[in-house]
């Protein structure tokens, strides 16, 4: 079974700064997809940035980057320019692209980690 | 975007009785919808997983008898909790894909309900 883990239950910046969180996972799958969501604290989850691990290149979106190392199986979050609103929980998600794989279609996610952004 | 509305985002419901929550995608049709239960300051828990017109699959340890996945139409799934108790008081959040989008996507969720049984 796919395994999603974030060491990082709590992390902190400055506002204006930068932070990583790290998501590490485990599978023997090999196409698959890595999603970051976040959950502010309306609680409703939005989808930040994706990435498909067959694509080489790092996905990014505006001040959201990724450093998703397949070798080690290793996805972090970069938040460049840290905003108040960016203050929430974020999740690393897992999901298998093969049909017919047993976490086809499920999103695998990691513990969470709570950023607190500091004024 | 697409956009996933669930009702009620909050209720209080005696020890015993019943709770239905709705999930309605608004502008697409899902074809397949998800239910977690997340605990305070937790990760999403899936419980089940259902797809239109067949019945539901449910992860292991979740009782299908007690929470019970109704997906009858592509805009519309819900979710009954039966003769609830208090540990069922839970956040519970529906999350729905879009028939016509492609693997690379995640998902849409909806708001979320909080559960509490008193």
């Amino acid at each position: 079974a796919q395994t999603v883990t974030q060491s990082q239950p709590e992390m902190s910046v400055q506002e204006a700064e930068t932070v990583t969180l790290s998501c590490t996972y485990d599978t023997s799958e090999s196409d698959y997809y890595l999603f970051w969501y976040k959950q502010p604290p309306s609680r409703q989850m939005i989808l930040v940035i994706r990435q498909e691990a067959y694509k080489q290149q790092n996905a990014t979106e505006n001040r959201f980057s990724v450093n998703f190392q397949k070798a080690a199986k290793s996805f972090s979050l970069k938040i460049s320019d840290s905003q108040l609103g960016d203050a929430a929980m974020y999740f690393c998600a897992y999901r298998g692209a093969n049909a017919g794989g047993t976490s086809y279609g499920k999103l695998t996610f990691g513990q969470g980690t709570i950023l607190t952004v500091h004024p | 975007g697409a956009v996933v509305s669930q009702h009620p985002s909050w209720v209080i419901c005696k020890s015993g009785t019943s709770v239905k929550i709705e999930c309605r995608s608004l502008d697409f049709q899902a074809t397949t919808m998800f239910w977690y239960r997340q605990f305070p300051k937790q990760s999403l828990m899936l419980m089940a997983t259902s797809n239109e017109g067949s019945k539901a699959t449910y992860e292991q340890g979740v009782e299908k008898d007690k929470f019970l996945i109704n997906h009858a139409s592509l805009t519309l799934s819900t979710l009954t909790v039966t003769s609830a108790h208090p540990e069922d008081s839970s956040f519970y959040i529906c999350s729905a894909r879009d028939s016509a989008g492609g693997a690379y996507y995640g998902y849409t969720f909806g708001s979320g309900t909080r559960l509490t049984v008193v």
